[in-house]
């Protein structure tokens, strides 16, 4: 079974909009790590955020804000006043306590573009 | 130092050749991990190493497939008679291992992209 979903493969915006991308994961453990990674299109994954299962606080960062609720088995992501330049593909992905290798695992990504 | 390296960064190969693959990790990193990527998916988990020792190994990796990471440095990615099939990113990512509770970013590397004709 998927343990991350991603259901928008692809999301098209106007420069200045407001975008959320979804994220649902699946998991048995009661302490595990979700994080999202952009991907821009020269490939390499960038960090920009992990928040742990023990901590539902939501988090801002700028234009970006994050919202876990694990009610819902969710971990949203918000981009506000999108710009051209949040324009690549966005990753969710799990990693959880019991696997002591913590690798990760990753959805099918939603593909962000902000058209100017 | 400033974030893992690949290399190459792009393989175009005939099908039944190998391939080797280098990754360096950021230098503390005591984890290491390979991923495939395939295009419109999300990375999967190949194997990873804790210093030079292989841990752990996905279904994925093939017996075609060998890793290696010599004193826990650099590590190697090497696919024997390649498939095309293999086509693929090999994404390379370190990490620190519990610096402080929790702190298990994974940091990736730009990746080799695998064309195998």
């Amino acid at each position: 079974a998927q343990k991350v979903t991603q259901a928008q493969t692809e999301i098209s915006v106007v420069e200045k909009e407001d975008v959320t991308l979804d994220c649902v994961y699946e998991t048995r453990d009661t302490t595990y790590y979700l994080f999202w990674y952009k991907q821009p299109p020269s490939g390499e994954l960038v960090f920009l955020i992990r928040r742990n299962s023990f901590d539902e606080q939501n988090e801002i960062s700028g234009r970006y804000s994050w919202n876990f609720q694990k009610s819902t088995s969710s971990f949203n992501f918000t981009i506000t006043a999108s710009q051209v330049v949040d324009s690549a593909v966005y990753f969710c992905a799990l990693s959880e306590a019991s696997n002591t290798g913590n690798q990760f695992y990753f959805g099918t990504g939603t593909s962000l573009t902000v058209i100017p | 130092d400033t974030g893992v390296s690949q290399n190459p960064r792009h393989k175009i190969t005939k099908r039944g050749q190998n391939v080797t693959f280098r990754c360096d990790p950021i230098s503390e990193h005591n984890r290491l991990y390979w991923y495939r990527q395939t295009l419109g998916q999300g990375p999967e988990f190949l194997t990873y190493f804790q210093n030079e020792a292989q841990l752990e190994k996905s279904r994925l990796l093939s017996d075609r497939f060998s890793a290696e990471r010599p004193k826990g440095s650099f590590s190697t990615l090497e696919i024997q008679r390649t498939e095309q099939g293999d086509s693929a990113m090999y994404l390379c990512a370190s990490s620190l291992l519990f610096r402080v509770a929790g702190d298990i970013e994974q940091f990736f590397g730009p990746g080799t992209r695998l064309t195998v004709l």
